[in-house]
């Protein structure tokens, strides 16, 4: 079975410009999240998609955006990058939260390594 | 405030040996889940164990223990007989209900390098 992932596995950006990183999850799960991995401040999360709805939003500024298709997949959208967007970025998928509310553990993808020049 | 505390940016452990990664927590939501994550140098995170907030007995796969000590707000992760591959990031994590929706949070990560 194949995992979480993501494309591109490296990407270098100039300031201002746009990004779009890609996430295909796991088959079967419909809930993608993504998170921030900058050096020395460990992960934070960014967004998470159930079922092709925003669910939560971490605290990022408006131009950190995504989607979620009716395959599940996801795109992370960075406009107008700062310097300070420089990081791994990450994808994870698990299964919707059943109606027990048990916790599904996140499978994640090996990620995609941004650095904005 | 939910959040995840690792105190040990660095851990080093001869092989073969166990070491215990620590890690605290803090949230008033009584349901709750803890999760141990590895991330070697290629960045793709590996989950490992997880505890949930009713669990009563402690968690345990293979090698991984989690030692969750609900009273004192610590979710340590146990490592048995260490392995050269064992080196790497290792991740604290915490999924939380709030206000309807579920929020993640995660400590800042040991980086934990085993010695032949």
């Amino acid at each position: 079975e194949a995992g979480v992932t993501q494309s591109p596995t490296h990407l270098i950006k100039t300031r201002g410009q746009q990004v779009t990183l890609r996430c295909s999850p796991i088959s079967g799960h419909t809930s993608v999240y993504w998170y921030q991995q900058a050096l020395g401040l460990g992960l934070q999360f960014l967004l998470w998609y159930d079922e092709g709805e925003e669910r939560n939003r971490g605290n990022f500024p408006p131009r950190f955006s995504g989607r979620q298709f009716p395959n599940y997949s996801s795109e992370l959208n960075v406009n107008a990058l700062e310097l300070e967007d420089s990081a791994l970025y990450l994808c994870a998928s698990s299964y919707h939260r059943d109606a027990t509310g048990g916790w599904e553990k996140l499978f994640f993808g090996s990620g995609t390594q941004l650095s904005v020049l | 405030a939910q959040k995840i505390t690792q105190t040990q940016p660095g851990m080093f452990v001869q092989e073969k040996e166990a070491v215990t990664l620590d890690c605290t927590y803090d949230t008033s939501d009584p349901s709750y889940g803890l999760f141990w994550y590895k991330q070697p140098s290629s960045g793709e995170m590996i989950f490992l164990i997880y505890q949930g907030s009713y669990d009563q007995q402690n968690a345990t796969e293979g090698r991984y223990s989690l030692n969750f000590q609900k009273a004192r707000k610590s979710a340590n992760l146990v490592i048995s007989a260490s392995q050269l591959g064992d080196s790497a990031m290792y991740f604290c994590a915490m999924r939380v209900l709030q206000g309807g929706s579920e929020k993640l949070v995660f400590g800042k990560g040991t980086k934990l390098t085993v010695n032949p």
